[in-house]
């Protein structure tokens, strides 16, 4: 079974720095990986699949890259909005498992 | 635009079975994709527990595959969740989900979740 590990747990930034979250892979996933950002009460919301691809309607200043274990999901600058948690996800082909990371949590530092 | 919105009880004893049901408005399940139920018990995670396709083919997280059935009603745009035998470990907030059949299968629409608790 695939484990994604994500880092760090918590990032504390302020408006207009720039994010940097890791998501890594125990086995290659190739370019088979998505991010999403949950904020309080709601349900999390597709930002990028397939390694670098936004979502519709997901704003440029997200940017998703990397392939097989290491994986890197980019805010450029940090809009009050984007303060949430946010998490991976993989897919195997077997087993056929979808698997989510453990998440991280991008706070007003 | 496509919606889903889980239903059903929020409250199930130990033991029993928890049943949920997801309709589905702005796109009909018989045009593909899969659909699938994820949950997130409080304040942590999310966890997979499977997903259907139209025709009816189900994948199961192996961890839940003993007590988890889905099904599929394409006449009402409906899938169900039924999870049996039920403890306090799966109070969660179950949401039901699109998902994509390529590339990381990842989930483009979501429901708003449902709390479910698991309590006598």
């Amino acid at each position: 079974e695939i484990v994604l590990t994500q880092s760090p747990a918590t990032l504390s930034l302020s408006p207009g720095e720039r994010a940097t979250l890791s998501c890594r892979a125990s086995q290659s996933v190739s370019s088979y990986l998505a991010w999403y950002q949950q904020k309080p009460g709601q349900a999390p919301r597709l930002l990028i699949y397939d390694a670098s691809n936004r979502a519709t309607g997901i704003p440029a200043r997200f940017s998703g890259s990397g392939s097989g274990t290491d994986f890197t999901l980019t805010i450029s600058s940090l809009e009050p909005e984007d303060f949430a948690v946010y998490y991976c996800q993989q897919r195997s082909n077997w087993p056929p498992l979808i698997t989510f990371g453990p998440g991280t949590k991008v706070d007003i530092k | 635009q496509v919606q889903l919105q889980e239903s059903g009880p929020g409250l199930v004893k130990p033991s029993e079975t928890l049943s949920l049901t997801c309709t589905v408005s702005g796109y009909s399940i018989s045009s593909g994709y899969y659909w699938g139920w994820i949950r997130q018990p409080p304040g942590k995670g999310l966890e997979w527990i499977g997903s259907i396709y139209h025709s009816g083919s189900t994948y199961y997280n192996p961890s839940l595959k003993s007590r988890v059935t889905i099904s599929v009603d394409t006449s009402k745009n409906q899938f169900s969740l039924k999870l049996s035998s039920v403890t306090a470990a799966d109070t969660a907030v179950y949401y039901c989900a699109r998902r994509t059949g390529t590339g990381a299968q990842e989930f483009d629409y979501w429901g708003q979740g449902t709390l479910v608790t698991v309590s006598s």
